[in-house]
């Protein structure tokens, strides 16, 4: 079992629509939880962090976790062409500085 | 203040040479990572630093690979006797380490090709 799941897509959506992102991790002592933003060619850019079970909101953008499920999820309110690109769920676990990261799913937003 | 830079930013060398990628944090930072990235592929983590020593080496491919940090700053990660499969881009990034989440924040990466 990978340590960081995540479903590599594309997932395509419409331009205005909800773009539900969904990560999957198996280390339960895990405790910061991340979203980095990746467009081809460039270098991750972090976008979302969470560390608390709940929603986290940030503008169009609302970071859910549930450390009972091991899941944390990204939602991408009324998604953009801009949104495009590859989103990475990275998890950290315990009192370590390692961050693991998760493959990345492509999110194709259609005008 | 600068972002973390990456040097150089593309690198073509030839099979067998040796290279030298260079990273230069965010200033204050204390920890750094160094991570491998192929075309299509996830992050590949190779090692992590915190100061000048380095905890975490587990995720070097082979004896090939070492990376050396100094004065808390600057890292250098060597790649010796290159090989086809070490083309990747390589990237780097520097997080502090007396916040709750300990954020990760790259630089723009070297993009190696071995020919």
């Amino acid at each position: 079992q990978k340590e960081v799941e995540q479903n590599s897509g594309p997932l395509s959506v419409p331009e205005g629509a909800i773009a539900s992102l969904n990560c999957t991790y198996s280390d339960r002592g895990s405790q910061s939880f991340f979203w980095y933003r990746q467009y081809s060619g460039k270098s991750p850019e972090l976008i979302m962090f969470i560390y608390s079970n709940g929603d986290k909101e940030d503008g169009r953008f609302t970071a859910q976790l549930n450390k009972a499920s091991q899941y944390v999820s990204l939602l991408i309110r009324d998604s953009q062409p801009s949104d495009s690109a590859t989103y990475l769920c990275a998890v950290r676990s315990g009192g370590y500085q390692k961050v693991t990261f998760g493959i990345g799913t492509k999110l194709q937003v259609i005008p | 203040g600068a972002g973390v830079s990456q040097s150089p930013s593309n690198k073509v060398t030839e099979k067998g040479k040796d290279v030298e990628l260079r990273c230069d944090p965010i200033s204050g930072h204390t920890a750094l990572y160094w991570y491998r990235q192929s075309l299509g592929q996830g992050l590949e983590f190779l090692i992590y630093f915190q100061g000048n020593s380095a905890p975490d080496k587990s995720g070097l491919p082979s004896d090939r690979f070492s990376a050396e940090r100094t004065g808390g700053s600057v890292s250098t990660l060597t790649i010796q006797r290159t090989q086809q499969e070490d083309s990747a881009v390589y990237l780097c990034a520097s997080s502090l380490v007396w916040t709750e989440t300990y954020e990760q924040y790259f630089g723009p990466g070297t993009r190696l090709t071995v020919t």
